[in-house]
């Protein structure tokens, strides 16, 4: 089992829509919880990070994390075109250990 | 402020050639690191700088693979001999001096590496 896992879609909603991202881990000592979009031919850029369990909002985006169920979730709200992109969540256990990725999931958002 | 830059961003090679990917990270910016990114799949560090010292290099292919930061700021990233399964996109990043937990990194635009 990896260690995070994410659906890698492709996910296509219409403009407007409310959109749902998830990924699920396996290791309980994950503290940091990030969310990265990345363009096409693009380097990946952090979206949102959160720090254990709870929510955090940054204007459309909501981010969302569950220690009991090591599930984190990202929430997009009216969803527009320029939200087309490829989204990866990634989690890191402390400061000096690496990130890990999910594989990432690529929303497309139809005018 | 610029961002991460690397060169070059394409890379076409033959199956037995060595190739190297540059990296100039943020100004100010110790920590860096080079990932790699297949198809489909989400970037894996391959290793991890702080200054000039390698810190993580566990998941460098070292017969092949070979990494420098010599003066503590930009880095090369080398594979001699290429296989066709170094495709890929190589990317690089960087965080501020203090690396902790939730630092944001800073990633560059990527090296598309194909091999042929």
């Amino acid at each position: 089992q990896k260690e995070v896992e994410q659906d890698p879609g492709p996910l296509s909603v219409p403009e407007g829509a409310i959109v749902s991202l998830n990924c699920t881990y396996s290791n309980s000592a994950f503290q940091y919880f990030m969310w990265y979009r990345q363009y096409s031919r693009k380097g990946p850029e952090l979206l949102m990070y959160t720090y254990s369990s709870g929510n955090k909002e940054d204007g459309r985006f909501t981010a969302q994390v569950d220690k009991s169920s090591k599930y984190i979730s990202l929430f997009i709200r009216d969803s527009q075109p320029s939200d087309s992109a490829t989204y990866l969540c990634a989690i890191m256990n402390s400061g000096n250990t690496p990130l890990v990725f999910g594989k990432g999931t690529r929303l497309s958002v139809i005018a | 402020e610029a961002g991460v830059v690397q060169s070059p961003r394409y890379k076409i090679i033959e199956k037995k050639q060595p190739v190297a990917f540059w990296c100039n990270p943020i100004s100010g910016h110790n920590t860096l690191y080079w990932y790699r990114q297949n198809l489909g799949q989400g970037p894996e560090l391959l290793i991890r700088y702080e200054n000039e010292e390698a810190v993580d290099d566990s998941q460098l292919p070292k017969d092949r693979f070979s990494a420098e930061r010599l003066k503590g700021v930009d880095s090369t990233l080398k594979i001699q001999p290429a296989e066709l399964g170094d495709s890929a996109v190589y990317l690089c990043a960087s965080t501020p001096a203090q690396s902790g937990a939730g630092e944001t990194q800073y990633f560059g635009p990527g090296t598309r590496l194909l091999v042929l």
